[in-house]
C-alpha cells in the first residue's frame, strides 16, 4: 500500500536554527498537509497546499513558517528560527483529489530544539 | 474558532470489557473522521461519516455520528490488547472550504490489561 514517507525521523537543532523537514507524499495525491503534536497532546493543524500555493493555514504558521514543493514529489516544512516550544512531532499527510477525503499520514519527525 | 472536545482523556479497561469514547464539537460539522494512534506511532485513519445520525461498524467497532452532526462516538466491544493506542475524533467545519483542515479532539487513551 503507499504510504507518505517523511525524513528525518529525528531532528535536533539548536534555537535560532533553521530546519527543514521533508516529505514525499502519495503520488496521485493532491493535497499536502502539515500537522504538529507537542508530546502528549493532540494533533494541530499547521497548513494545508495545493495546486502549488498554501489553502489554509492556522494562527501555529506564522511568519517564521514556510511550505515548498520544490520538484513533482517533494513537500517541506522549514522552520526559519526555531524556538523552544517547536519541540514537537511534525506529522506531513496527504489526501486525494477531494474535499474532506481521509488524511493519510506519515510517521513524522521528531524536532527537538535545545 | 472551532473547538473539538472528547471524553475520557484515558480509560483502562480489562481485556473482553467494552469502550467508548464521545467526541462533541463546538460547531456543526460537515463530516467527522476517526484516527487512530498506537503508541509512537501516526494517526491512521479509521472511518469517516458523513450523514446525520450516520451509524458505522467496523468487526467490533461502532461508530456514531448524531444528529445535529456536533457529537460522535466510538464503541469497542469486547477490548483485545491489540486495541490499545490513542483515539482520536477529528472534524472538519460545516459550509466552509477547508482542504483537510481537521480540527482534532485531545484523544482518548486506551489501556488493555490481559
Amino acid at each position: 500500500e503507499p504510504e507518505v514517507t517523511q525524513t528525518p525521523s529525528h531532528q535536533v537543532t539548536q534555537m535560532g536554527q533553521e530546519v527543514i523537514l521533508r516529505c514525499v507524499p502519495i503520488s496521485n495525491h493532491l493535497y499536502f498537509y502539515w500537522y504538529r503534536q507537542i508530546l502528549g497532546q493532540k494533533v494541530e493543524f499547521l497548513v494545508s497546499f495545493y495546486n502549488n500555493e498554501i489553502s489554509e493555514k492556522s494562527e501555529i504558521f506564522d511568519d517564521q513558517f514556510s511550505v515548498e514543493r520544490p520538484d513533482g514529489s517533494n513537500f517541506t516544512l522549514k522552520i526559519r528560527s526555531t524556538k523552544l516550544e517547536d519541540s514537537a512531532m511534525y506529522f506531513c499527510a496527504s489526501s486525494e483529489n477531494r474535499n474532506n477525503s481521509p488524511l493519510h499520514f506519515g510517521n513524522g519527525t521528531r524536532l527537538t530544539v535545545t | 474558532g472551532q473547538q473539538v472536545m472528547q471524553i475520557p482523556q484515558y480509560q483502562h479497561v480489562q481485556e473482553g470489557e467494552d469502550f467508548t469514547t464521545y467526541c462533541n464539537s463546538s460547531t456543526t460539522l460537515s463530516n467527522i473522521q476517526w484516527y487512530k494512534q498506537r503508541p509512537g506511532g501516526h494517526p491512521v485513519f479509521l472511518i469517516q461519516l458523513v450523514k446525520s445520525g450516520e451509524v458505522k461498524k467496523q468487526k467490533r467497532l461502532t461508530f456514531q455520528f448524531g444528529e445535529a452532526k456536533k457529537n460522535s462516538s466510538l464503541h469497542i466491544t469486547a477490548t483485545q490488547t491489540t486495541d490499545v493506542g490513542t483515539y482520536f475524533c477529528a472534524g472538519s467545519n460545516a459550509g466552509g472550504t477547508s482542504y483537510g483542515k481537521l480540527t482534532f479532539g485531545q484523544g482518548t487513551i486506551l489501556t488493555v490489561h490481559p
